[in-house]
């Protein structure tokens, strides 16, 4: 069972233009919803994160907009650039009452920006 | 610096010859837990640690043991490794509880069981 749904595999863009990457989740326990970026050679590190509180979150040219009644997240990327090229992981996680921190994550995007 | 360590980065090894994969933190997280990574399947928890001495099992815990006798440590062993464990590994760490539950990764180790 996939709890969470990640599209496209992979996304070509070119230099300056916008990247969006979707999400979908089945579990209305998750309350934190991170977006990972990893680039090869290294562990994922936080991009970026959202609560179900919020509709959208916007750090730089990355934004996160969040749909809870169709349990659906993405992440937007703006002006994108070459530097931006990694595979992006959305997770979701729920963190109250004293359950397992685990991420669930989406099985990535391969982003590759075209100079 | 802040970070999460994994030791050894790179392991060749054969089938059923025991090995331990190491992970410390510099950051006083009470929570770890490792993953593996494998292509198309994205990342999932192997086992993860709420604190010293409390450890479960993820989602694939089948071949793995862990064990925390320190806040800063959390081995991973494989009794008896098989090639289906030819992945790559990553270790992470967290404040539990707190407002943010970063996780932080560690560089990864990749492991080839022949």
């Amino acid at each position: 069972q996939q709890q969470v749904k990640q599209s496209p595999q992979s996304l070509i863009v070119q230099k300056g233009g916008i990247s969006i990457i979707n999400c979908a989740y089945e579990n209305t326990a998750f309350d934190y919803f991170p977006w990972y970026q990893q680039f090869p050679g290294k562990g994922p590190a936080l991009l970026i994160a959202i609560r179900p509180d919020v509709s959208e979150k916007k750090e730089g040219r990355f934004t996160i907009s969040f749909n809870k009644s169709a349990k659906q997240f993405s992440l937007h990327i703006m002006d994108s650039q070459p530097g931006d090229s990694a595979t992006y992981f959305c997770a979701a996680s729920k963190g109250s009452g004293g359950s397992n921190y685990k991420l669930t994550f989406g099985k990535g995007t391969l982003l590759t920006v075209n100079p | 610096e802040a970070q999460v360590t994994q030791n050894p980065r790179y392991l060749i090894t054969v089938t059923g010859k025991k090995l331990t994969v190491t992970c410390s933190q510099n950051m006083n997280h009470e929570y770890m837990s490792w993953y593996r990574q494998d292509p198309g399947l994205g990342l999932r928890q192997i086992y993860y640690s709420m604190n010293v001495e409390v450890t479960d099992k993820g989602d694939v815990p089948e071949g793995y043991k862990v064990s925390r006798k320190e806040k800063r440590n959390f081995p991973l062993i494989l009794e008896s490794p098989s090639p289906n464990q030819t992945s790559l590994y990553f270790c992470a760490s967290s404040f539990f509880p707190g407002s943010s539950y970063e996780q932080y990764f560690g560089p990864g180790t990749r492991l080839t069981v022949t």
